[in-house]
């Protein structure tokens, strides 16, 4: 897991909140991940930074924001408009110019 | 659009044995294929990669084949240990978005003591 860090390990959700999945790095890496994992599938990508104060949408961004303020953090909201949020969370940074992605531990979000 | 398949889903195995991996991708612009193990409640590990100016590489009991021609390429475990046992995947760099990885679907790997 390396300098990546991911708060909480384990986050449950009423329907109708939003809820804030926190990334943490301190490798230095410019470009930072967010992906999404269902079970027994691969990682689908949700939103992308590749500088501060600057992201993209990735495949799957619909019902999601996030915010890149500072280069350490990349925090992702899950609103109240994701159909179907309970899944597994991944966030990834990148070493600058080698596509080379390193993974966090991951949050499980569940919905009740 | 962007796409990579990996075959098998699931491979089991007899500790010693050795264990293959395939994934074919789409765009030929991709010239950078990681390849993670994920094991269970935990995040994906970098465990080896190639660039497309090469053909193959290897890490002690890990390679990995490249054949860009065939859009293809292979993990190949030696030796293999019951710690082997886990989720394997595959992903290739965008070629026309830096950085972004399009991940394959994975392989669940067994390896029986």
């Amino acid at each position: 897991d390396g300098g990546i860090t991911q708060s909480p390990k384990y986050l449950f959700r009423k329907e109708g909140q939003n809820v804030t999945l926190s990334c943490e790095q301190n490798l230095n890496h410019d470009a930072m991940y967010w992906y999404r994992q269902d079970p027994g599938q691969g990682l689908r990508l949700i939103y992308y930074s590749q500088i501060v104060n600057d992201f993209q949408k990735g495949d799957i961004a619909e019902g999601y924001s996030v915010s890149r303020e500072k280069k350490e953090s990349f925090p992702l909201t899950v609103t109240s408009a994701q159909k179907n949020p309970t899944a597994f969370y991944l966030c990834a940074s990148e070493i600058p110019g080698a596509d080379t992605q390193y993974f966090g531990p991951g949050t499980r979000l569940t919905v009740l | 659009g962007e796409n990579v398949e990996q075959h098998p889903s699931t491979l089991s195995v007899q500790e010693g044995d050795s264990a293959v991996i395939k994934c074919t991708y789409s765009d030929s612009a991709s010239n950078y294929f990681p390849w993670y193990k994920q094991e269970l409640g935990k995040g994906p590990q970098l465990i080896i990669d190639i660039r497309s100016n090469v053909g193959e590489k290897k890490d002690q009991r890990i390679a990995v084949t490249l054949n860009k021609t065939a859009k293809h390429f292979s993990l190949h475990i030696t030796e293999t240990q019951p710690e082997d046992s886990a989720v394997y995947f595959c992903a290739a760099s965008s070629g026309n978005q830096g950085g972004k990885l399009i991940f394959g679907q994975g392989t669940e790997l067994s390896v029986k003591p």
